[in-house]
């Protein structure tokens, strides 16, 4: 995916509130999904994966959803806190080609 | 488990100079891939491995080389450093069903003057 250079999409939400952060992915034929989570000078940490046969799933106050027709993922948070303040990218992989590749992060900011 | 361990964590070069990264992990993961961060960008996939003795190339791969002998080890080199490289280095890991994703280490930043 392409990067947006500096300045990063930027979803502010208090804190409390649902997130909903998305992404658009680029190749039809990918099949497995994750979404990742990018706190400041660490490495990107596994939030919750789905491969292509579904459309959504659950984890512990998250959820992602799967729109293969118009090639669209998204990664809902529930009761948004402070610690959720990060970047979260997604990432794709074909699993022919075993390469996962990331799309453009997007900056949660939760204020109080 | 130690998980994705990389060293160094810093690292500052003169232009020209070689050097190599090093990433090994200790999950018995047979896919390793190598991405480089550059400030508010998102990850670009430099080179990655299925298995010992295959490598493959990722997005931008030019000036960087890989090999994996082992398992365990997945060694990126830079062959003559130049400032376009200066950026922070991230390995990657992941079992073969892919379950959890990949682990990524703790990053190497490397500046290059």
């Amino acid at each position: 995916g392409e990067s947006v250079g500096l300045h990063l999409p930027t979803l502010s939400v208090q804190e409390g509130d649902n997130s909903i952060i998305n992404c658009a992915y680029s190749n039809s034929a990918s099949d497995y999904f994750i979404w990742y989570k990018q706190e400041s000078g660490k490495g990107p940490q596994f939030i919750i994966d789905i491969r292509s046969n579904m459309d959504k799933r659950q984890g512990q106050r998250v959820t992602v959803l799967l729109n293969k027709t118009v090639k669209h993922l998204s990664l809902q948070i529930a009761a948004t806190q402070p610690g959720d303040s990060a970047v979260y990218f997604c990432a794709e992989s074909v699993q022919d080609t075993d390469k996962l590749i990331f799309g453009t992060g997007t900056r949660l900011q939760v204020f109080p | 488990n130690a998980g994705v361990t990389q060293t160094p964590k810093f690292q500052v070069l003169k232009t020209g100079q070689s050097m190599t990264l090093q990433c090994a992990q200790d999950m018995n993961h047979e896919y390793m891939s190598w991405y480089r961060q550059d400030p508010g960008m998102g990850l670009r996939l430099i080179h990655y491995s299925v298995g010992a003795g295959i490598t493959d190339q990722g997005e931008v791969p030019n000036g960087y080389n890989v090999s994996r002998s082992t398992t365990e080890d997945f060694p990126l080199r830079l062959l003559s450093a130049a400032p376009s490289q200066t950026s922070v280095y991230f390995c990657a890991s992941s079992s073969w069903d892919r379950d959890y994703g990949y682990t990524f280490g703790s990053g190497t930043r490397l500046t290059v003057v």
